[in-house]
């Protein structure tokens, strides 16, 4: 069966400051698929990244950058110099090719205070 | 990505009503998915709604509590039925992305149940 952990419920932080969010991921199969999406508080899942099991390559997309790393079994989430903006709450999901079907975290809550 | 428009986007409704909540998509897709997230709680599959047969429903979910149509590729609702306090939450349709596999949401709809 197929797993995802979010450890961290809540994170605050203050402008500026760097924050990562942890993700760790259980599963048997070899080809998986693993994804960020963040929910501002006005309750829409917004698609944030999308990383298939091959690709180990560390991804940066502005002040975002991704590390995934198949030996731990994690696909964390940087935020660079953050800013208010990006309070919201966030969830990383796996699936499986072939599958409808997405296991989400339970989601880390980050703050992110002026 | 796909845009999906969800009514209603809020609502409070009393116990023992039902409400329904319809899913727009821009564009013809095979398969919508309903996804609830309790307050406070990561998102559980309902069910995934397919244009001209029934829905699927995941564990812990009935088509009683929860019917689901899907009339066309493009619209689907989700009743939510003789609803109590527990039903409160946010209720999300949802679309794949057919060569990337990364779900689109809509805005959800925030029932309160009193």
């Amino acid at each position: 069966a197929q797993k995802v952990t979010q450890a961290q419920t809540e994170i605050s932080v203050v402008e500026k400051e760097d924050v990562t969010l942890d993700c760790v991921y259980e599963t048997r199969d070899t080809t998986y698929y693993l994804f960020w999406y963040k929910q501002p508080p006005s309750g829409e899942l917004v698609f944030l990244i999308r990383r298939n099991s091959f690709d180990e390559q560390n991804e940066i997309s502005g002040r975002y950058s991704w590390n995934f790393q198949k030996s731990t079994s994690s696909f964390n989430f940087t935020i660079t110099a953050s800013q208010v903006v990006d309070s919201a709450v966030y969830f990383c999901a796996l699936s499986l090719p072939g599958t409808y079907k997405y296991i989400f975290g339970t989601g880390t809550r980050l703050k992110v205070l002026a | 990505s796909a845009v999906i428009s969800q009514k209603p986007s809020r609502d409070i409704c009393q116990r023992g009503t039902s409400l329904t909540i319809q899913c727009q998509v821009d564009s013809q897709v095979t398969m919508m998915f309903w996804y609830r997230q309790q307050p406070g709680q990561s998102l559980t599959l309902i069910a995934t709604a397919n244009q001209g047969s029934e829905a699927t429903y995941e564990s812990g979910f009935v088509i009683d509590k929860f019917p689901i149509s899907r009339p066309n590729l493009t619209f689907s609702t989700l009743t939510v039925s003789n609803m109590s306090p527990e039903d409160s939450s946010i209720y999300l349709c949802s679309v794949q992305r057919q060569n990337t596999g990364e779900l689109f949401f809509g805005e959800g709809s925030r029932l309160t149940v009193l």
